[in-house]
């Protein structure tokens, strides 16, 4: 079955660590993205990537950091420079990079820093 | 930049019908997007208006105008199962901004 999947769905840490939230598709999709879901907030875009070994900061990409060494994959690192890591993270993807698109969206990772 | 406007929280009767209001305010349009969110899990596509006028898809239509920035979601013959957030989201040539969702909850 073509997808995307994020593991894993539940992902606690220690304040001052960092970790990485792993997004991984099987649609070929070129572009790649990561939002963030807040309580009372709309998705915020952190990350995103419309062709391998390319990617760009979205509106609240400070503490956050990608890279996008294969086409199916778009890991998301949160690094202890993220004042407010604790969070709904949700990865997803459209076919084409450069024109807005269905996004199909991975099932999400919920991020707990203690 | 970026404005998009959609009630918090609606409450409706199962078997009635539902209309969710979305504005928005955005530099460029290219489309807006309708998604259905439950609790804890991801959003899923229910609908994408290019043209002004309203598309209709089984129980759930869809309406734009671009004149008045203003766009809606009309559920028709309410179903438990429709108890979910509805995100308006606004598209430009390589973004989507999304609003903060509408929560709708379906009762007896």
């Amino acid at each position: 079955d073509g997808g995307i999947t994020q593991s894993p769905k539940y992902l606690f840490r220690k304040e001052g660590q960092n970790v990485t939230l792993s997004c991984e598709q099987n649609l070929n999709h070129d572009a790649m993205y990561w939002y963030r879901q807040d309580p009372g907030q709309g998705l915020r875009l952190i990350y995103y990537s419309q062709i391998v070994n390319d990617f760009q900061k979205g509106d609240i990409a400070e503490g956050y950091s990608v890279s996008r060494e294969k086409k199916e994959s778009f890991p998301l690192t949160v690094t202890s420079a993220q004042k407010n890591p604790t969070a709904f993270y949700l990865c997803a993807s459209t076919p084409e990079g450069g024109r807005t698109d269905t996004q199909y969206f991975g099932p999400g990772t919920r991020l707990t820093v203690l | 930049g970026q404005n998009i406007d959609q009630p918090t929280e609606m409450t409706a009767t199962e078997g009635a019908i539902v209309q969710i209001n979305c504005t928005y305010q955005t530099s460029g349009f290219n489309g807006l997007f309708w998604y259905q969110q439950h609790a804890g899990e991801a959003p899923t596509f229910l609908s994408y208006n290019v043209l002004d006028g309203l598309e209709e898809k089984g129980r759930f239509s869809s309406f734009l105008s671009r004149s008045k920035g203003y766009s809606y979601l009309l559920l028709k013959e309410l179903q438990m199962k429709d108890s979910a957030s509805y995100l308006c989201a606004v598209a430009n040539y390589q973004k989507v901004t999304f609003g903060i969702g509408t929560k709708l909850q379906v009762i007896p």
